[in-house]
């Protein structure tokens, strides 16, 4: 079934950046695709990107073009999601979600609270 | 980007009794070149990430309760729930993944009344 273990909380100032990462176990990491997605206070889910944890291709959402970088230790079984120029609006859970056979969301980290404040 | 709408937005049910959501997407989430319908429902309780129930349009996640099922084709669609239990309380929604970027439905709370 597998388990996703992310990094714990984080505060940071605006205009700083976060990396938060992923931790995979009980399947094989490489062989499925990573998605990261967060939820700001009381909102939707909303999709920031996915990487090939494989190898390492990724797409991400034009919202977020040029602030986010997706990366993958296959070493390590971990995917790291990277937010640069933070700012308050970007305050939300951050979650990492595996990939199922065919694009659904088969497992979802436990969620990492970034807040931006200065 | 599409667009997901769900409704309602709240949903009181009764324990033993049936409940229904409706998801509608701007644009069909039909694929013809592979005849697949690309959405899925979650749904998140209370303190908890989000889980899978449904994926693409129908089938049931391992572990879901027969209970659930989903329908609907083109842009509307449908959760429901046979015999909702106390245990179903917290917030449904919708994704669509037929194009980048997956997007999201604002989500049904469903509330034991």
């Amino acid at each position: 079934q597998g388990q996703l273990v992310q990094s714990g909380a984080e505060v940071k100032k605006p205009g700083a950046s976060v990396k938060v990462s992923c931790n995979a176990s009980g399947y094989a990491f490489s062989s499925f695709a990573m998605h990261w997605v967060r939820q700001a206070p009381g909102q939707r889910p909303e999709w920031m990107g996915w990487i090939n944890t494989g190898i390492g291709n990724t797409k991400y959402s034009q919202k977020f073009q040029g602030r986010v970088t997706l990366t993958s230790d296959t070493s390590a079984n971990t995917a790291y999601m990277e937010l640069s120029s933070l700012r308050s609006e970007d305050t939300a859970i951050y979650f990492c979600a595996r990939e199922g056979g065919s694009g659904w969301y088969a497992n979802w980290g436990q969620g990492t609270l970034v807040t931006v404040s200065s | 980007d599409i667009v997901m709408t769900q409704t309602p937005l709240s949903l009181p049910a009764t324990p033993g009794e049936p409940a229904s959501m409706s998801c509608r997407s701007s644009q069909s989430l039909l694929d013809w070149n592979d005849g697949t319908t690309y959405v899925d429902w979650y749904v998140q309780k209370p303190g908890q990430s989000p889980q899978l129930l449904i994926y693409t349009r129908s089938y049931r996640a391992s572990g879901v309760p027969d209970r659930f099922s989903g329908s609907g084709s083109g842009t509307e669609f449908t959760l429901e729930i046979s015999r909702v239990e106390a245990e179903d309380v917290g917030i449904y929604y919708c994704m669509q993944r037929k194009e980048f970027p997956c997007t999201f439905g604002q989500g049904t709370k469903l509330e034991i009344k």
